[in-house]
C-alpha cells in the first residue's frame, strides 16, 4: 500500500527566505507525482506536475524534483512571498484512472 | 486543463438531514473523483464516478451513505445522508487530465451541528 509522507508539517519563515517542502513515497512504482496549493477551507490548486520520466518541473519561482527511485520529491519556492501562505500538499498517482496518494501536506506560513 | 465549478461552497446542515453537492466540469470527463478532508487531515477518496456505470467506492464509504449520480460526462453529484457532527468536512470533487494531471472543485465546507 502507498504511504506519501510531507516533512516538515509546518515551516515559518521570513519573507525572501527560500522554501523547501519534502515529499517521500513508499512504493517506486508511480505514474507521476503532483504538488498542490490549498489555502483554508478551500480547494486544491495544482502547482506542478512530474511525470516519472522526468527530474523536475519548473513553473516562476516553484521548482520541483523527482527521484523515484529514493521515492522522494523536493518543492522548492523562491523568494518567498507572504502570499505563499499556505498548505501544500503532494500526491502520487500508480496509473491513469487510479486515485491520488496524498500526503499529510505542510503548512507553510511566510512572515512580512 | 478543466475548470471545476462545485455548489454550494459550504453549508451548516441539522443532524439527521441529507446535502446534497454539485460538481460542474467545462469539458467532458471519463471519470469523476470524490474526496473527503476531514479538519487537519489530509484528502481520502471517497469513490469514483463513471458516466452509464455505478461508482466504485473506497474501503469505508458505502452507497447507503454517500450516493452519486453521473447523469453525463460534464456532471456529477454526491449526497451525504443522515448526517451527523462527524461528517463536517470539506468535499471536493476532481478530474483527471492530460497526463492524469487532477483538478479540483474549490470544495465545500459542510458543518453539521
Amino acid at each position: 500500500k502507498q504511504e506519501v509522507t510531507q516533512i516538515p508539517a509546518a515551516l515559518s519563515v521570513p519573507e525572501g527566505e527560500n522554501l523547501v517542502l519534502n515529499c517521500s513515497f513508499t512504493d517506486s512504482a508511480i505514474y507521476n507525482l503532483q504538488w498542490f496549493r490549498q489555502d483554508p477551507g478551500k480547494g486544491l490548486t495544482s502547482l506542478l506536475l512530474i511525470q516519472s520520466s522526468q527530474r523536475e518541473q519548473t513553473s516562476g519561482r516553484l521548482n520541483a524534483s523527482l527521484d523515484k527511485s529514493s521515492g522522494r520529491s523536493t518543492l522548492y519556492i523562491a523568494a518567498s512571498q507572504p502570499g505563499d501562505s499556505a498548505t501544500y500538499l503532494c500526491a502520487v498517482i500508480k496509473a491513469a484512472g487510479n486515485k491520488l496518494t496524498f500526503g499529510g501536506g505542510t503548512r507553510v506560513l511566510v512572515k512580512p | 486543463s478543466a475548470v471545476i465549478s462545485q455548489k454550494p461552497s459550504r453549508d451548516i446542515c441539522q443532524r439527521g438531514t441529507s446535502l446534497t453537492i454539485q460538481c460542474q466540469v467545462d469539458s467532458q470527463v471519463t471519470m469523476m473523483f470524490w474526496y473527503r478532508q476531514q479538519p487537519g487531515q489530509s484528502l481520502t477518496l471517497i469513490a469514483t464516478a463513471n458516466q452509464g456505470s455505478e461508482a466504485t467506492y473506497e474501503s469505508g464509504f458505502v452507497i447507503d451513505k454517500f450516493p452519486i449520480s453521473r447523469p453525463n460526462l460534464t456532471f456529477s453529484t454526491l449526497t451525504v445522508s443522515n448526517m451527523s457532527p462527524e461528517d463536517s468536512s470539506i468535499y471536493l470533487c476532481s478530474v483527471e487530465g492530460g497526463y492524469t494531471e487532477a483538478f479540483f472543485g474549490q470544495g465545500t465546507r459542510l458543518t453539521v451541528v
